[in-house]
């Protein structure tokens, strides 16, 4: 059964630090990891999508790695602002099973202070 | 439509009543799932459908809760009998195709369901 780790579960940091957030899945043979962000009462925002073939995604100031051997991803948060700060969700699809469904961690909470 | 629209945004309900909570996918979706989401946790997978059929129910946590998609577009979420640990928020979300692996996820904002 894959299930997903984050840490930390929460993360307080000034405005302009570099940040790092882990993702750890216990099932390799996914077929792609996503990692989203929740503002608070808020739906998911996708952030980025990495298939199993690829090793790292960019989007602006993201960048999501991905190592499927070891089951760990890792969301690298460039030059952080308080606009930062909401919950990053890391899913994944697949596993031995073949499921399509994703299957979330619980969240990193990020808080970047002004 | 240009993204996922889930209706109502709140419920609230006494116990014991019936509720339905609405998604509307992305025009050309044709896959669609549900998840709820307690506080402080991740989303937690209810059921998917690839066209009008579901392709996989398991999450659904008992015969309380179901689901439909009658024309493989719009999905209605059925909850009988609710109790108050069904408060939660719940949330859609659609996909080009469960076929292909290669797909994220949309997700809409969701209903928070109160039971009180």
């Amino acid at each position: 059964k894959q299930e997903v780790t984050q840490i930390p579960a929460a993360l307080s940091v000034p405005e302009g630090e570099n940040l790092v957030l882990n993702c750890s899945f216990t099932d390799s043979a996914i077929y792609n990891l996503q990692w989203f962000r929740q503002d608070p009462g808020k739906g998911l925002t996708s952030l980025l999508l990495i298939q199993s073939s690829q090793r790292e995604q960019t989007s602006g100031r993201l960048n999501a790695s991905l190592d499927k051997s070891s089951g760990r991803s890792t969301l690298y948060i460039a030059a952080s602002q308080p606009g930062d700060s909401a919950t990053y969700l890391c899913a994944v699809k697949g596993g031995t099973s073949g499921t399509y469904k994703y299957i979330f961690g619980t969240g990193t909470r990020l808080k970047v202070l002004a | 439509g240009a993204g996922v629209s889930q209706t109502p945004s709140n419920k609230v309900t006494e116990k014991g009543k019936y509720v339905e909570l609405r998604c509307d996918p992305i025009s050309g979706h044709t896959a669609l799932y549900w998840y709820r989401q307690s506080l402080g946790q991740g989303p937690e997978f209810l059921i998917y459908f690839q066209g009008t059929g579901a392709a996989d129910d398991s999450g659904l946590p008992n015969d309380r809760f179901f689901a439909v998609r009658p024309e493989g577009s719009v999905s209605t979420l059925k909850i009988q009998r609710t109790e108050r640990g069904d408060s939660a928020v719940y949330l859609c979300a659609s996909s080009l195709g469960l076929g292909d692996s290669n797909h994220g996820y949309t997700f809409g904002s969701g209903t928070r369901l109160t039971v009180v």
